[in-house]
């Protein structure tokens, strides 16, 4: 009975790298949600997919954060030319076709050094 | 501009006690709100919901209260046992989803059980 999977857990960047973090949805979810957590704060939506489409991305900073689910193959959040304000954990969570649950993965922590 | 909120950052509790953690919110709109409890380094669980159209949901040791009028829900446990130390989210769903899977978060209450 797999979950929402994520990888990598745990993931350092020097500023100016790259970060990609992939998000596989459970079994049978064809919806896909990336959350980000700064800390000590809560949860913010960043997100919404479906398979090749991207539904609403009014939580993505404008510019360097971008999504995609492709037809096959995991969903996948890059963030390009990291900064120190980067780093938190960036939570995927899926669902059926809409429902009221959505059950979250484990988390990718991300540290920007 | 924060539409759920969870005023209080941390809870403790004596172990078979009743948890109380509280959750307010500000758009009349929502009409299906959750509850989810998080473990360091893991990602939420869901544990709990509730539609607009109740106002109660009870589940084994775990019931929420939703006072529309007021736009204020609560989540009981009792009783309460240490492996329910964690931090609690509250969260809303945005009714443009209709129901679905873009949440609006709380900040979080931790709550401590002691033995």
């Amino acid at each position: 009975n797999a979950g929402v999977m994520q990888n990598p857990r745990h993931l350092v960047r020097r500023r100016g790298q790259e970060a990609r973090l992939r998000c596989s949805p459970m079994k049978g979810h064809s919806h896909v949600y990336w959350y980000r957590q700064l800390p000590e704060e809560g949860l913010k939506f960043m997100v919404y997919l479906q398979k090749e489409n991207i539904i609403d991305e009014s939580g993505m900073p404008k510019e360097r954060f971008s999504a995609e689910f492709p037809k096959e193959g995991p969903s996948i959040l890059r963030i390009q030319q990291v900064v120190r304000g980067d780093s938190a954990a960036y939570f995927c969570a899926s669902s059926p076709p809409p429902q009221n649950t959505i059950y979250f993965g484990e988390g990718s922590w991300l540290t920007v050094v | 501009d924060q539409q759920v909120k969870q005023n209080s950052p941390s809870l403790s509790v004596q172990e078979g006690r009743i948890s109380i953690l509280n959750c307010d919110y500000t758009n009349s709109m929502f009409d299906y709100f959750l509850w989810y409890k998080k473990y360091p380094a893991e990602g939420p669980t869901f544990l709990i919901s509730i539609s607009s159209i109740k106002d109660k949901n009870e589940d084994g040791r775990f019931t929420v209260f939703l006072n529309k009028s007021a736009k204020h829900l609560s989540l009981h446990i009792v009783p309460s046992q240490p492996g329910d130390s964690a931090v609690y989210f509250c969260a809303a769903s945005d009714p443009i989803y209709n129901q679905g899977g873009k949440l609006i978060f709380g900040q979080g209450t931790e709550l401590s059980v002691k033995p």
